[in-house]
C-alpha cells in the first residue's frame, strides 16, 4: 500500500463548476502538504502548501488538510479551461516528500 | 528570474546504453532533486544534492547515479539502460535542503528507451 493515495481520475467538469480534488495518506508523521499542478509536457508547479489542519484559501483555489482523518483536499471554484491539467497532492515527512500519482482534470469550456 | 533548466528535453536511447541528464537550478538554489515520473508510479524520488553532496537517496538500483557542481548544477547518469527505465526525469530546485515549502520543478527530460 502507498502511503499517499490519489484517485488518477480522469475527472471532467463544465466550465464554472466546483472541483473537489483528493487524497489520503497512512502515517500522522507527515506535516507540511502541498499541491502541484502539471500540464502536458510540463512540470509540476507549487499551486499551495500548508501545515496545520483547516482551510487555506488563494484565490478561487482551496487547500484543506484534517490531520485526523488523515485527509487533503483541493478544491477549484468557478472552474476554467486552463485549470486542465494533472494535480498532485505531495506530504513532506523528515526530510523527503512523498507525492501521489495525481488526478487528471478536464474543464470542458 | 530564470527557471530551472533542464537539457535536453528529450531523449531516445537504445538498451544497454548509457546517459546523462543535466539540471540548472533556479539562481541561488542549493538543493536539487532528481524524480522519475512514470504514468504507473507517479513520481519516485531519486536523490538530492545540496552543496555538491548527496543528502538523501531513493531506492534505485546503483546504474542511476548523480551528482552536484560547485555552481549548484546537477547531472544524472543511468548506465546500462533497461526499458523500464523510459519516463520523465524531473529536476526540482530549493534554496535549502527538503524544504519545507516544496520545489520548483523544470519541464524534465522525456527518456524513451527503446
Amino acid at each position: 500500500q502507498k502511503e499517499v493515495e490519489q484517485d488518477p481520475g480522469p475527472l471532467s467538469v463544465p466550465e464554472g463548476a466546483i472541483v473537489s480534488l483528493n487524497c489520503t495518506y497512512s502515517n500522522s508523521a507527515f506535516q507540511y502538504f502541498m499541491w502541484y499542478r502539471q500540464y502536458s509536457r510540463k512540470g509540476p508547479e507549487l499551486l499551495m502548501y500548508t501545515y496545520s489542519s483547516g482551510n487555506k484559501e488563494d484565490g478561487r483555489f482551496t487547500a484543506q488538510v484534517d490531520k485526523s482523518s488523515k485527509y487533503i483536499s483541493l478544491f477549484i471554484r468557478d472552474s476554467q479551461p486552463s485549470d486542465s491539467a494533472t494535480y498532485l497532492c505531495a506530504m513532506k515527512r523528515g526530510t523527503e516528500f512523498y507525492f501521489g500519482t495525481g488526478t487528471s482534470l478536464t474543464v470542458i469550456p | 528570474k530564470a527557471g530551472v533548466t533542464q537539457t535536453p528535453r528529450y531523449l531516445i536511447k537504445t538498451r544497454g546504453q548509457q546517459v546523462t541528464l543535466s539540471c540548472s537550478p533556479i539562481s541561488g538554489h542549493r538543493s536539487v532533486s532528481w524524480y522519475q515520473q512514470t504514468p504507473g508510479q507517479g513520481l519516485q524520488f531519486l536523490f538530492e544534492y545540496f552543496s555538491e553532496t548527496q543528502r538523501n537517496k531513493g531506492n534505485f538500483p546503483g546504474r542511476f547515479s548523480g551528482r552536484q557542481f560547485s555552481n549548484s548544477r546537477s547531472e544524472m547518469n543511468v548506465s546500462t539502460l533497461e526499458l523500464g527505465d523510459s519516463a520523465l526525469y524531473l529536476c526540482a530546485s530549493s534554496l535549502d535542503t527538503a524544504s519545507n515549502y516544496g520545489y520548483t520543478f523544470g519541464s524534465g527530460t522525456r527518456l524513451t528507451v527503446v
